[in-house]
């Protein structure tokens, strides 16, 4: 069964703190993991895809790394507006359908 | 990225009552669509999986009498909520996926159901 595994829960930062969010991951086999932003009340936003390990990928402020245990989402001097839950999601390239497994999320507050 | 569009946003209903939310792909086709269920600080659930014109696949515990879903054309699916009660109430997302090599699933605003 895949599994996604994300930690802190909650983390809360300082403004221009930065640190590293993680996903360790089980999977039969990786087609792709993916990182999205989620406001409260709104629904998941996508950031970035990761296919195979050693792959990084930077948007602004965020940067997301992938080994074939875990991924990480750096963020570099981040603003009270990076304040979100952070979600973490993996696709089986094998088995039954191409569903994403969502892990709980870490909670980010950017304190100003 | 592409727009999925999810209606409404919020909705109240009685207890007995049945309500449809509606998913969109504005800017693309989706042969596939998902909908997910999500409860207070709590990540998204897969209910089920839509594909155009064929019947939905309902995960282990869910329902399917009572969330009927259709998936009648390549940018619409709909999920609806049969006598619904108070424990039905949550935040349900939809989401979609174009299809070939693009595996991104770009999801729906949510819909806050609320079952007084």
């Amino acid at each position: 069964e895949d599994q996604v595994t994300q930690s802190p829960e909650a983390l809360r930062l300082q403004e221009g703190e930065s640190s590293s969010l993680n996903c360790s991951y089980t999977v039969s086999g990786l087609r792709g993991l993916f990182w999205y932003r989620q406001d409260p009340g709104k629904g998941p936003e996508f950031l970035f895809t990761l296919y195979s390990a050693g792959e990084e990928k930077e948007k602004e402020r965020l940067k997301a790394t992938l080994t074939k245990k875990e991924s990480f989402l750096h963020i570099t001097a981040p603003k009270p507006e990076d304040s979100a839950t952070y979600l973490c999601a993996v696709q089986a390239s094998e088995g039954s359908a191409r569903q994403l497994t969502f892990g709980s999320g870490t909670q980010l507050t950017v304190l100003p | 990225g592409a727009v999925v569009s999810q209606h409404p946003s919020w909705v109240i209903c009685k207890s007995g009552t049945s309500v449809k939310i509606e998913c969109r792909s504005l800017d693309f086709q989706a042969t596939t669509m998902f909908w997910y269920r999500q409860f207070p600080k709590q990540s998204l659930m897969l209910m089920a999986t839509s594909n155009e014109g064929s019947k939905a696949t309902y995960e282990q515990g869910v329902e399917k009498d009572k969330f009927l879903i259709n998936h009648a054309s390549l940018t619409l699916s709909t999920l609806t909520v049969t006598s619904a009660h108070p424990e039905d109430s949550s935040f349900y997302i939809c989401s979609a996926r174009q299809g070939g090599r693009n595996t991104e699933a770009f999801f729906g605003q949510g819909t806050r159901l609320t079952v007084v």
